[in-house]
């Protein structure tokens, strides 16, 4: 069974630009989590979508983004990109989301801001 | 609220010897409890995860985890451990709310010394 695949796996924008990431859950799953990773804050939860609906979110500003199709893909928006978000994009799936469910993550972005 | 924490941020270990990442967790009711790793560059991956039953808990190469109720810990260990062990282990658990909102620990890295 395919993983949990990323697009793109590295991203380099300048301030003021606008970004969009790309996942591919795993055949099944219908639960997709978004979450940040810096040096600084380690894993931050970003937002939650299952049955292309946005089930929970993190407390991020609204420039950052998302939704799910039909298939379970999901994107990720960031508008008006800042330094500070530089980071490390991961994105997981599984299969309700549910509270004994495994995630299982993807290689990642790597978004640079310059 | 539920939450993890990891007590080190780093824990060195020679290779052969056996190791411990510390985890102790603050949740109500019945604890679901995971350990996931991160190599260098790539996303998380699923070591493994206490439900509910037996309090030692087995997983992917060669790790196993102790729940221990009275201390509130989940600690990984392994036996003997590999230079290619070195790696950023993650404890985490389910957040509030319905749906799956995980909480991380800040991540313990670790370093296996040849």
């Amino acid at each position: 069974k395919a993983g949990v695949t990323q697009t793109p796996r590295y991203l380099i924008k300048t301030r003021g630009q606008q970004v969009t990431l790309s996942c591919s859950p795993i055949s099944g799953h219908r639960s997709v989590s978004w979450y940040q990773q810096t040096p600084g804050q380690g894993l931050q939860f970003l937002f939650e979508y299952f049955s292309e609906t946005q089930r929970n979110k993190g407390n991020f500003p609204g420039r950052f983004s998302g939704r799910q199709f039909s298939n379970s893909r999901s994107e990720m928006n960031v508008s008006t990109l800042e330094l500070g978000d530089s980071a490390l994009y991961l994105c997981a799936s599984s299969f309700t989301g549910g509270e004994a469910d495994t995630q299982y993550f993807g290689p990642g972005t790597r978004l640079t801001v310059l | 609220a539920q939450s993890v924490a990891q007590p080190e941020d780093q824990v060195n270990v020679a290779e052969g010897n056996p190791l411990t990442v510390k985890c102790t967790y603050s949740v109500s009711g019945n604890p679901y409890l995971f350990w996931y790793v991160q190599y260098p560059n790539r996303g998380l991956q699923f070591l493994l995860k206490y439900i509910t039953g037996d309090n030692l808990v087995k997983g992917s190469y060669g790790f196993e985890a102790e729940f221990n109720k009275s201390q509130t810990s989940f600690h990984l260990k392994k036996p003997s451990a590999l230079v290619s062990d070195s790696a950023l282990y993650f404890c985490a658990c389910p957040g509030p709310g319905g749906s799956y909102i995980p909480t991380f620990g800040r991540g313990t890295s670790l370093i296996v010394h040849p």
